[in-house]
């Protein structure tokens, strides 16, 4: 079964940071890998995803996620955040084929912008 | 168009009582899916639909558990007996196919609170 680990479950940055979330996930076949978004109230939102080809992926709102298959991440990127950054992200895999189908997520990253 | 929806939005129920909760995935999308968000758990998958069939059940918590699907439409997830441990946002999502290549939208969730 898979698993998938985020590193920080909480993190505040300045307006304009540059901001890395950190994804770790446990799988040794194939797998598609996904970061959702949750904004305050709303609901769960793709942001990107990566199934084959390039591993650098970009996603809306200027995120983009880089998958390294030999380190099993995928982490998160944007160059320079803004408020309306605040959210929970989590980062989710699925296994192809695996059977199940549904997303295995991480516990979340709380992010907070600070103005 | 319309997303997915979920009724009801909120569900306050007295501990040993039964809850159905209610999914109206988008329209053509043959997959459907049921997750719960808890504190202690963060995110976890349950069950999926292709069309009216589930194909695997394991992931539901326990047999108090169950959930349908007919006509390829609706959804609902039957909790029978409910337990404080329940309390969790569930919720829904669908995607055109089942086969972990295919986008998942969620829905708003339903917030069961068991007293």
């Amino acid at each position: 079964a898979q698993s998938v680990s985020q590193h920080n479950h909480h993190v505040i940055l300045s307006e304009a940071a540059s901001l890395e979330l950190g994804c770790n996930y446990s799988y040794g076949g194939t797998v598609n890998l996904f970061w959702y978004v949750q904004y305050p109230g709303q609901h769960l939102q793709l942001l990107l995803k990566y199934f084959s080809g390039d591993p650098l992926v970009k996603g809306i709102k200027g995120f983009e996620a880089e998958f390294i298959k030999s380190k099993f991440s995928f982490n998160l990127r944007k160059p320079s955040v803004q408020w309306s950054d605040t959210a929970e992200y989590f980062c989710a895999v699925n296994a192809p084929g695996g059977g199940a189908d549904g997303l295995t997520f991480g516990k979340g990253t709380h992010l907070i912008i600070q103005p | 168009g319309a997303g997915v929806s979920q009724s009801p939005s909120n569900k306050v129920t007295e501990k040993g009582k039964d809850v159905e909760l209610r999914c109206d995935p988008i329209s053509g999308h043959t997959a459907l899916y049921w997750y719960r968000q808890s504190l202690g758990q963060g995110l976890e998958f349950l069950i999926y639909f292709q069309g009216n069939s589930a194909p695997d059940k394991s992931g539901l918590p326990s047999d108090r558990f169950s959930a349908e699907r007919t006509g390829g439409s609706v959804s609902t997830l039957t909790i029978q007996r409910t337990q404080q441990e329940d309390s969790a946002v569930y919720l829904c999502a669908s995607s055109l196919m089942a086969g972990g290549s295919y986008e998942q939208y969620f829905g708003p969730g339903t917030r069961l609170t068991v007293t």
